[in-house]
């Protein structure tokens, strides 16, 4: 079976740029996650998909972060403009269904904003 | 709302010494608690988890952790290291339900001494 996708693995910007990373969950699960994981911290959720609805959203940085999940299956993170701040990892996750069941988790985007 | 505390940024062990690693949990709801790995590079990987079932639970790689919910404590240990176990560990919670993002601790790098 394979796992969560992500790209690109690594992505260097300028401050004031935007990016995107995009995520390919594992085939069948409802439920898609993005964390942030900053340098000597554990991630933070940023948003949470069931199919292609928003679940929670509470910690993402509405200003700058966008995320969608077209048709319930791929989906991308936004962030407009970049700042210092954003260098960080960007980690995408699966699941089944929500309430508990193993979240499953992609690779990383190792992100640096100069 | 939710917390995770790990106690020790670092742990070191000698290769064949018991492995314990330090969660205790805060969760206005019953939790889920769950035991990820992390090596350099990589995306996190599920050790193993509590739904509410057995208290002292089974991973994989040989660890295991009980549920203590009168210390609200998830320990997790090895009874004896070896040098593949070195990496970044990470206790996390989640309430379950519909919204279940993980909230994560900051993690325990875990060293092996030869």
């Amino acid at each position: 079976e394979a796992g969560v996708a992500q790209s690109p693995r690594y992505k260097i910007i300028e401050k004031r740029q935007s990016v995107a990373f995009w995520c390919n969950p594992i085939s069948g699960h409802a439920t898609l996650y993005w964390y942030q994981q900053i340098l000597g911290q554990g991630p933070k959720l940023l948003i949470q998909f069931q199919n292609n609805g928003v679940v929670d959203d509470s910690q993402l940085p509405k200003d700058r972060f966008s995320a969608e999940r077209l048709k319930g299956v791929d989906s991308t993170l936004k962030i407009q403009p970049a700042k210092l701040e954003d260098s960080a990892v960007y980690l995408c996750a699966s699941s089944l269904e929500s309430g508990g069941a193993t979240q499953y988790f992609g690779p990383g985007t190792r992100l640096t904003v100069l | 709302a939710q917390s995770v505390t790990q106690l020790g940024s670092h742990v070191s062990v000698s290769e064949g010494a018991l492995v314990l690693l330090r969660c205790n949990y805060s969760s206005s709801v019953p939790p889920y608690l769950f035991w990820y790995v992390q090596y350099p590079n990589q995306g996190l990987q599920l050790l193993l988890k509590y739904t509410s079932a057995a208290t002292l639970v089974k991973g994989i790689n040989g660890f295991e952790a009980e549920f203590k919910k009168s210390e609200t404590s998830f320990h997790l240990t090895k009874p004896s290291a070896h040098m593949s176990d070195a990496a970044e560990y990470f206790c996390a919670v989640s309430r379950g339900g519909g919204a279940d993002g993980l909230t994560f601790g900051k993690g325990t790098h875990l060293i092996i001494q030869p």
